[in-house]
């Protein structure tokens, strides 16, 4: 079955205790994101990723850290959580063809990670 | 400011009624999508709809697209209880970062 896995999908923890939550896809995409959200603020990107060893700031990215070793997995790094960083986190992939714009595939979501920081 | 955003924020009918939902966006668009939430729980797609359509159909779903407006339409027929969740538009841009980019989303509740 063709899915986006994360873990752990809920995670009450303290603040300034690292972190890490994992995505992992099986459809071989190239394009990963993270997003979270917010009432009132809907889905907001953290990271993006358009292939391995390829990443980019979304539009909050501070305080967060992704990495991209192997096509299938996107874990998102908390080095120190603070309480600000409390939110439903989505990982996110889709399939991306060269030189077209991401936007142009539907996006595959995952079943979303609760945090929240003490 | 966000590029799409959704009117109304919510929407509560009876079952069987027709829902309609709207989304305004501001730059140019490749795309435009629509996606599904059930509370807390991951976005599914809907539906795609290319800046070239007008129109598109997927069983009980009718999108519309106005670029001229930049405006997009979501309807619903024949609503059901299991309707009953968040529906976020999500623009795909022409130029810019790589990423769609979500409203806030319409809470719609079906009414048994």
């Amino acid at each position: 079955e063709a899915q986006v896995t994360q873990n752990p999908r809920y995670l009450i923890t303290v603040t300034g205790k690292k972190l890490t939550v994992t995505c992992s896809q099986n459809m071989n995409h190239e394009y990963m994101s993270w997003y979270r959200q917010d009432p009132g603020l809907g889905l907001r990107q953290i990271y993006y990723s358009m292939n391995v060893e390829v990443t980019d700031k979304g539009d909050v990215p501070e305080g967060y850290k992704v990495s991209r070793k192997e096509k299938r997995n996107f874990p998102l790094i908390l080095e120190s959580p603070s309480p600000n960083q409390t939110s439903l986190y989505f990982c996110a992939s889709s399939y991306l063809m060269p030189g077209r714009p991401v936007g142009n595939n539907e996006q595959f979501f995952g079943p979303g990670t609760r945090l929240t920081v003490l | 400011s966000q590029q799409g955003e959704e009117d109304p924020q919510a929407l509560s009918i009876q079952e069987g009624e027709n829902a309609t939902m709207n989304c305004s966006y501001k730059t140019s668009i490749n795309n435009l999508q629509w996606y599904r939430q059930n509370s807390g729980r991951g976005l599914v797609h809907l539906i795609l709809i290319r800046s070239n359509e007008r129109e598109k159909h997927s069983g009980r779903l009718r999108v519309t697209l106005d670029t001229s407006k930049k405006s997009s339409s979501l309807l619903i027929t024949a609503s059901r209880a299991a309707d009953t969740a968040s529906y976020f538009c999500a623009t795909g841009l022409r130029q810019g970062a790589q990423k769609l980019v979500f409203g806030q989303g319409t809470r719609l509740t079906i009414n048994p």
